[in-house]
């Protein structure tokens, strides 16, 4: 049961544009989410989060904007940049417990 | 400061063999995680520490024990390895004073064959 997820496996972007990256998850009790951005042969590292009292932060071009009702997080790049192509995981967590759950991961690639 | 390490990178075991996996951090962190990344499925937590000598349950823990003898250290177990624990293993660690999870430094990660 897989109570965050993913559904685009791969979005493709030309440099300077928008990246959209979309995580939608089941589980009402979460109340922190979590971006992680991977490389290849490295561990994810943390990138931006989002407490359920808000419905947006911001951080430089990454911007991570939440929908309770909709159940619904969405990561915004821009401008996006060749160095921005990696594995995009979304995670969620409840009552900051450390059983964090995280969607299948979206590659992303930016064109130069 | 070598952040959060993992030992071996890479491992190919044959079904039924055991081994150990070592995370070791400098961070001076309490919280310790195992997770294991699969296609399609994202990392899911195995098992997970919250200080010395303590060990908790994650998502997926059948086949799998831990320890946390040390504070810096977490180790992963396989007692009987089984080709579905083929997978790639990534330790994580935290600390208690930050609070929120973002702070969850990850290793480089195993990658585990069982054949």
């Amino acid at each position: 049961d897989q109570q965050v997820k993913q559904n685009s496996p791969s979005l493709s972007v030309q440099e300077g544009r928008i990246s959209i990256l979309n995580c939608d998850y089941t589980n009402s009790m979460f109340d922190y989410f979590l971006w992680y951005k991977k490389y290849p042969a490295e561990g994810p590292t943390f990138l931006i989060s989002i407490s359920s009292i808000k419905d947006k932060n911001e951080d430089g071009r990454f911007t991570v904007f939440l929908n309770k009702s909709a159940k619904h997080l969405s990561l915004h790049i821009v401008p996006s940049q060749p160095g921005d192509s990696a594995v995009y995981f979304c995670a969620a967590s409840a009552n900051n417990n450390n059983d964090m759950r995280f969607g299948a991961g979206t590659r992303l690639t930016v064109k130069p | 400061n070598a952040g959060v390490t993992q030992t071996p990178k890479f491992r190919v075991l044959k079904t039924g063999q055991s081994m150990t996996l070592l995370c070791a951090q400098d961070m001076n962190h309490e919280y310790m995680y195992w997770y294991r990344q699969d296609p399609g499925m994202g990392l899911r937590l195995i098992h997970y520490s919250v200080g010395e000598g303590t060990t908790a349950k994650g998502e997926v823990p059948d086949g799998y024990n831990v320890s946390r003898l040390k504070k810096q250290n977490f180790l992963l177990g396989l007692e009987s390895a089984a080709p579905s624990q083929t997978s790639v293993y990534f330790c994580a660690s935290r600390s208690t004073l930050a609070g929120p999870q973002e702070t969850q430094y990850f290793g480089p990660g195993t990658r585990l064959l069982v054949l």
